[in-house]
């Protein structure tokens, strides 16, 4: 069984559209993160989330945001598309916590027309 | 603010090799760091996860450790081999990082038969 799954794998969209990203952890955990890894391969946290906190990067522009229905969802929104977004994005999860480890989706891959 | 550099960006080795990769970060409270390898087009698989109280942990040919008074990691191969071949990324949870990760660019391996 998957730990945590996105979907859709891969996004292809035009410039100014509003897609959302899902993300689904079965490990129980009670923090989930988005990531963004850009063009260069580079990869930064984009929010944290849990059911008491949410901490955004503060370069993360207002057109995104995480919206979770509950404990094991962490959605990601995208409001008027730019073709700066395109990138892969990563839903990992972890147990509140200090020491805990971080576990990964397998990314989803948007693109921006 | 936390910063990860790896070095070498790039390496490759012929199979049967032992290499060391390293990482350096500039603020030594972290809570964790964790080694990470990402195959093309695919997501994080975890390798090692260091707690800031310990030196070092080992996986089959994978060695990890950790000084975090220099801020600095090493992952060593034993061994390489050319399955080994993929992008290795290193990652602290800095102390005041809402649970985040702090990532580095990337050491892209390849190991030739």
């Amino acid at each position: 069984d998957t730990a945590v799954s996105q979907t859709p794998k891969y996004l292809v969209t035009q410039m100014g559209n509003d897609k959302s990203i899902k993300c689904e952890q079965n490990l129980g955990h009670d923090t989930m993160y988005w990531y963004k890894q850009d063009s260069k391969k580079f990869l930064k946290i984009m929010f944290s989330y849990n059911n008491k906190e949410l901490i955004i990067n503060e370069t993360v522009p207002n057109r995104f945001s995480p919206k979770s229905p509950d404990k094991a969802h962490l959605n990601l929104h995208i409001n008027s598309l730019e073709l700066g977004d395109s990138a892969v994005y990563f839903c990992a999860s972890s147990q509140a916590g200090q020491g805990t480890q971080q576990y990964f989706g397998p990314g989803t891959r948007l693109t921006v027309t | 603010k936390q910063e990860v550099t790896q070095i070498p960006a790039a390496l490759s080795v012929p199979e049967g090799e032992n290499l060391v990769l390293n990482c350096s970060f500039t603020d030594s409270a972290i809570y964790n760091l964790q080694w990470f390898r990402q195959d093309p087009g695919k997501g994080l698989t975890s390798l090692l996860l260091i707690q800031s109280s310990q030196r070092e942990q080992t996986s089959g040919r994978l060695n990890a450790s950790l000084d975090k008074s220099s801020g600095r990691s090493t992952l060593y191969i034993a061994a390489s081999q050319p399955g080994d071949s993929a992008t290795y990324l290193c990652a602290v949870r800095p102390r005041n990082s809402g649970y985040a990760l702090n990532f580095g660019k990337g050491t892209s391996l390849l190991v030739t038969p």
